[in-house]
This record gives structure tokens, sequence and C-alpha cells, in this order.
């Protein structure tokens, strides 16, 4: 399994940036995804999930109707959309693959993350 | 949303030890739960799943325990390499959301 993500950088209050996560090595369309991100220096925050057979998409109250999840089960892709960026989304983005496709599951694998500065 | 209190926020101990951090749910989340693992500077890494469940390739002195509204992971011999950050995790309602982590330091 590897999960890749890119697409991190730094961008000005206000700015958006668009967050994917290049899955390998397993069935991508049979697991639910998440996105969980990390502060410097804090602890982990749950972001955004997303169900591979019916869409269903959830979020954090802290992102919500910022941040869009998305995923391609044709190309392996999990996306964030993060608009409205605020100095507290400042974090690293980490991809993550829970254990089966449906609630309840934990994230058994992992990306390396990638790193959102949010500042002018 | 599902609070979740984790403690201690610190703890040192020596090598061989026992050692146990505790999380406690602001509402029964049954055994919707895990324990992450994370060294620094590295991706969190999963230890146990459905409150119990050992994840493979982890070590047998890693177990989890309770349901409902608390649980404990416990480490039943410290070793160097067990020094990190551990986070519980709530499963069962969305947001999901996840302890403030323990920080593990060997004496």
């Amino acid at each position: 399994v590897q999960l890749l993500e890119s697409g991190g950088g730094l961008v000005q209050p206000g700015g958006s940036l668009r967050l994917s996560c290049a899955a390998s090595g397993f069935t991508f369309s049979n697991y639910a995804m998440d996105w969980v991100r990390q502060a410097p220096g804090k602890g982990l925050e749950w972001v955004s999930g997303i169900i591979s057979s019916d869409g269903r998409t959830y979020y954090a109250d802290s992102v919500k109707g910022r941040f869009t999840i998305s995923r391609d089960n044709f190309e392996n892709t999990l996306s964030l959309q993060i608009n409205s960026l605020r100095a507290e989304d400042t974090a690293v983005y980490y991809c993550a693959k829970r254990a089966r496709d449906g609630h309840n599951s934990a994230a058994d694998y992992w990306g390396q993350g990638t790193l959102v500065t949010v500042s002018s | 949303d599902i609070q979740l209190t984790q403690s201690p926020s610190f703890l040192s101990a020596s090598v061989g030890d026992r050692v146990t951090i505790t999380c406690r749910a602001s509402q029964d989340v049954r055994n919707y739960f895990a324990w992450y693992q994370q060294e620094p500077g590295k991706a969190p890494k999963l230890l146990i799943s459905a409150a119990i469940t050992l994840e493979s390739g982890v070590p047998s002195r890693f177990s989890g325990s309770g349901s409902g509204t608390e649980f404990t992971l416990t480490l039943s011999s410290l070793q160097p390499e067990d020094s990190a950050t551990y986070y519980c995790q709530q499963l069962s309602t969305y947001p999901l959301t996840f302890g403030g982590g323990t920080k593990v330091e060997i004496k």
C-alpha cells in the first residue's frame, strides 16, 4: 500500500489549494478514505472522509463549507479542495486509507503528508 | 461532537515498566475505537482497532481494552522504541475525533 500526497504549499489567507493523494498497492474502490491534519506541534485532527460505494462525504465542523473531499476510483486518487484558507488551517495533511468501505473502521495506512502553510 | 479525554498527556517511564494510557469518551462509542502511535516526524501507525484487536505486526506487549466510554492502551513492558506519542480515536459517529495525545518518554 502506498499513499502519496501532493499539492501543499504556501498560500495567502483567503486563498485555495487542491490536495491530491495517489493510491497504489490496493483496490482503491474497495475502501473508504480520510484526510487528517496536524498543526505544527499539535495533535491529530480528523478533517474529512468519503465512502466509496455511495460517495457519501463527511466533514469536521471546522472545515464544513470550505473543504470538499472527492475521489476518482478510475485514477485511484483522493482529493481535497480547500478554500477560504485561514491561518489555523496551517498543518500537515495526511491521506489515510480505512480498513474497509464503510463506517466504524480505523485508518490502517497513512501517507507521509503534505504541508499547507497559510500566511501573508 | 464526541469528545475524547486522553490521560495522561505526558508520561516518563523506564524500560520494562508497565504503562497505561486512558481515553474517556463523552458518549457511548461501543467498540468503535482505535489507538495509534506516532513517532516524531512520521505518519501515525495503527496499533489497535475495534478497541481490542491488535494489528498485524504490532508487538504483543501492546494491548487494548474497554468499551462504551472508557478505553485503555497498555504497554506491558516498555521498550526504547516505544518512545512516541499515542492517540485514541472514536469511529462511532461523525465527525470522527481524536484524543489529545499522550507523549511517552523513556527515562
